[in-house]
């Protein structure tokens, strides 16, 4: 089984401040992790994504995410925010096995200006 | 690349009638679709899985004959809601995945289409 755990619902910045989401993982075998944005009555949009290449991911919009094994985490930061990144966000996990997408239950970032 | 479509963006009908949602992957195949549905405020909820050219698995819980879904190509995939009432309307999101099965490959997904049953 696997799961995702986004602690708190959210998050406010100021504008140019670092922004930090957090993620933690539960998964029986080595996971896939993804990070999404989702903007106001929008699908959602990969931001970046662990598939057991380098640790520490790269996306757009500035967004990277560090992949850590043994604290089963997988936070989003980035170093200044923008007001355009008020959105919700969203960890998600699959393995090989299912295929499917277990999301955590996003958080909501705020950016003051 | 990776683009998905998903219309329509907005629909508003009256309870009993049937609404079809399409999705599509404009500029890759998609071997696999997903449905979901997302209340306000809460994350994505599997609805199901669709593999062309194969019957929907569908989570536990959601009514197969209630939600039709049709993968009948590598580009397209539909969702049918039946008789529809007022609890089923919601936000529905679909998704595409190429290349083999297998959890590496993200989804993209469609920008969602709101159902509102009067």
């Amino acid at each position: 089984a696997q799961s995702v755990t986004q602690l708190g619902s959210h998050v406010s910045v100021s504008e140019g401040a670092l922004v930090l989401l957090r993620c933690n993982y539960s998964s029986s075998v080595p996971p896939y992790l993804f990070w999404y944005v989702q903007y106001p009555n929008q699908g959602l949009q990969l931001l970046l994504k662990y598939t057991s290449a380098a640790t520490l991911v790269k996306g757009i919009n500035g967004f990277e995410a560090e992949f850590k094994k043994s604290e089963t985490s997988f936070h989003l930061t980035k170093p200044s925010a923008h007001m355009s990144d008020a959105a919700e966000y969203f960890c998600a996990v699959t393995t090989g096995a299912n295929s499917k997408l277990t999301f955590g239950k996003g958080i909501t970032l705020s950016v003051r200006p | 690349g990776a683009v998905v479509s998903q219309h329509p963006s907005w629909v508003i009908c009256k309870s009993g009638t049937s609404v079809k949602i399409e999705c599509r992957s404009l500029d890759f195949q998609a071997t696999t679709m997903f449905w979901y549905r997302q209340f306000p405020k809460q994350s994505l909820m599997l609805m199901a899985t669709s593999n062309e050219g194969s019957k929907a698995t569908y989570e536990q819980g959601v009514e197969k004959d209630k939600f039709l879904i049709n993968h009948a190509s590598l580009t397209l995939s539909t969702l049918t809601v039946t008789s529809a009432h007022p609890e089923d309307s919601s936000f529905y999101i679909c998704s595409a995945r190429g290349g083999q099965s297998g959890g590496n490959q993200p989804q993209h997904f469609g920008d969602g289409t709101r159902l509102s049953i009067l």
